[in-house]
């Protein structure tokens, strides 16, 4: 089956600094890569995806590229904002969505 | 497009007692939902695959007749915790999948907190 491993945190950061988050990813096909994030106390939302090799998905000027060759789709931002504080998933839909432990993130002022 | 509601959003029931959570796709059809369960920090576990009309698959270590699934219509599914106790306490999610949506793309609920006393 599928999994997901990503850069453990927590992670602190003052604001405007650069943001990534490490994850690679097993899959016996081509599966489908997401970053999902979640607020403290609600659900997930999808922050981006990126359906094939090479493909980059981007949203709130963060970006991630689906790397096959190395099996990765790292997370990155380059100026980060206090809002941005929250914990992050990545994921892999091959023919079940496996998540990533998830990272928090704590953005300060 | 593609909201997912859950109901409630939290809840506190006695030890023994069953509890029942609703999830709606509110604006699509979903022929699979999904239920997930995530414990504090931490990740998010998949406890069943709902599909409409047939009997919800169960993953490794979850009991079934526990945590009943039923998937009445394309755009609810339920989740019963039956007797619950102290360490059924946990944060339950659901998902649903659009149907024919491409990449196999699930869309969240906003989660349910459950708590026994």
């Amino acid at each position: 089956g599928n999994s997901v491993t990503q850069m453990e945190g927590p992670v602190t950061l003052s604001e405007e600094a650069f943001l990534t988050i490490n994850c690679t990813y097993t899959a016996t096909g081509y599966p489908s890569l997401f970053w999902y994030v979640q607020y403290p106390g609600e659900g997930l939302q999808l922050l981006l995806k990126a359906t094939k090799a090479d493909d980059k998905g981007s949203n709130k000027g963060f970006e991630a590229t689906y790397r096959k060759e190395t099996t990765s789709f790292h997370l990155e931002k380059g100026s980060v904002q206090v809002s941005d504080s929250a914990v992050y998933f990545c994921a892999c839909n091959d023919y079940k969505l496996s998540f990533g432990a998830g990272t928090t993130v704590t953005v300060r002022a | 497009g593609a909201v997912v509601s859950q109901h409630p959003s939290r809840v506190i029931c006695k030890s023994g007692t069953s509890v029942k959570i609703e999830c709606r796709s509110l604006d699509f059809q979903a022929t699979t939902m999904f239920w997930y369960r995530q414990f504090p920090k931490q990740s998010l576990m998949l406890m069943a695959t709902s599909n409409e009309g047939s009997k919800a698959t169960y993953e490794q270590g979850v009991e079934k007749d526990k945590f009943l699934i039923n998937h009445a219509s394309l755009t609810l599914s339920t989740l019963t915790v039956t007797s619950a106790h102290p360490e059924d306490s946990s944060f339950y999610i659901c998902s649903a999948r659009l149907v024919d949506y491409p990449y196999n793309e699930q869309f969240f609920g906003p989660g349910t907190r459950l708590t026994v006393l």
